[in-house]
């Protein structure tokens, strides 16, 4: 079975400073790895993903993600934050084995909070 | 282009009613999928759907739960005799046939209430 985990449920960043939502995964085959972002009372916006290639994958809104396949994690990172930057962020996985049509796997999210 | 589309967008329901939650995917998407997003807790995946074929409900609770994706038409999930403990936002998401890995495309939720 393929899991996600999160494991801060908040992190506070002064703006303008570097970010870091931290993410691990586990699946048994490769792993097609999704980050969202969820404003409040919204659906989720795709963010970015990796399913193969260069382990530094570039996004919208400036975030940026590097797949360490060592460490299995899928971090989330933004040189500089912004304020509007604040809301919930998810990481997803799903397994390669299953062809790449499967349902997402989700971890519990990261609330951002970005202090002007 | 218009984005996946889900109705209502927020729904109330006494315990014992049926809810029916549709979701209309991206044009040109034919795959669907759904979950349920419970307060605090991140989406659950319920059920995958192809055109008038359930290809994955391993997340789908055995009972009072269904989905279909009927040839015309959107998708609709349906809970028969709603508990309170069904209360949750349920997302719609879609994405183009598969070929290459795609993201899934999300729509704004129904938030279904059980009073």
């Amino acid at each position: 079975a393929q899991s996600v985990a999160q494991p801060e449920d908040q992190v506070n960043v002064a703006e303008g400073n570097p970010l870091t939502v931290k993410c691990t995964y586990s699946v048994s085959g490769n792993p097609y790895l999704f980050w969202y972002v969820q404003y409040p009372n919204r659906g989720l916006q795709f963010l970015l993903k990796y399913i193969t290639g260069d382990n530094l994958v570039k996004g919208s809104y400036g975030f940026e993600a590097e797949f360490n396949k060592s460490q299995t994690s899928f971090h989330l990172k933004k040189p500089s934050a912004l304020v509007s930057d604040s809301a919930l962020y998810f990481c997803a996985v799903r397994d390669g084995k299953g062809g790449g049509a499967d349902g997402l796997t989700f971890g519990k999210g990261t609330h951002l909070i970005i202090q002007p | 282009n218009a984005g996946v589309m889900q109705n209502p967008r927020h729904l109330v329901r006494r315990r014992g009613q049926e809810a029916r939650l549709r979701c209309s995917p991206m044009k040109g998407h034919s795959h669907v999928y759904w979950y349920r997003q419970l307060p605090e807790e991140g989406l659950k995946f319920m059920v995958y759907l192809q055109k008038e074929n359930i290809i994955d409900e391993s997340g789908m609770p055995k009972e009072r739960f269904s989905a279909e994706f009927p040839k015309e038409g959107p998708s609709i999930l349906r809970i028969q005799q709603v508990v309170r403990g069904d209360s949750a936002a349920y997302f719609c998401a879609s994405s183009p046939p598969t070929g290459a890995v795609y993201e899934q495309y999300f729509g704004p939720g129904t938030r279904l209430t059980v009073t």
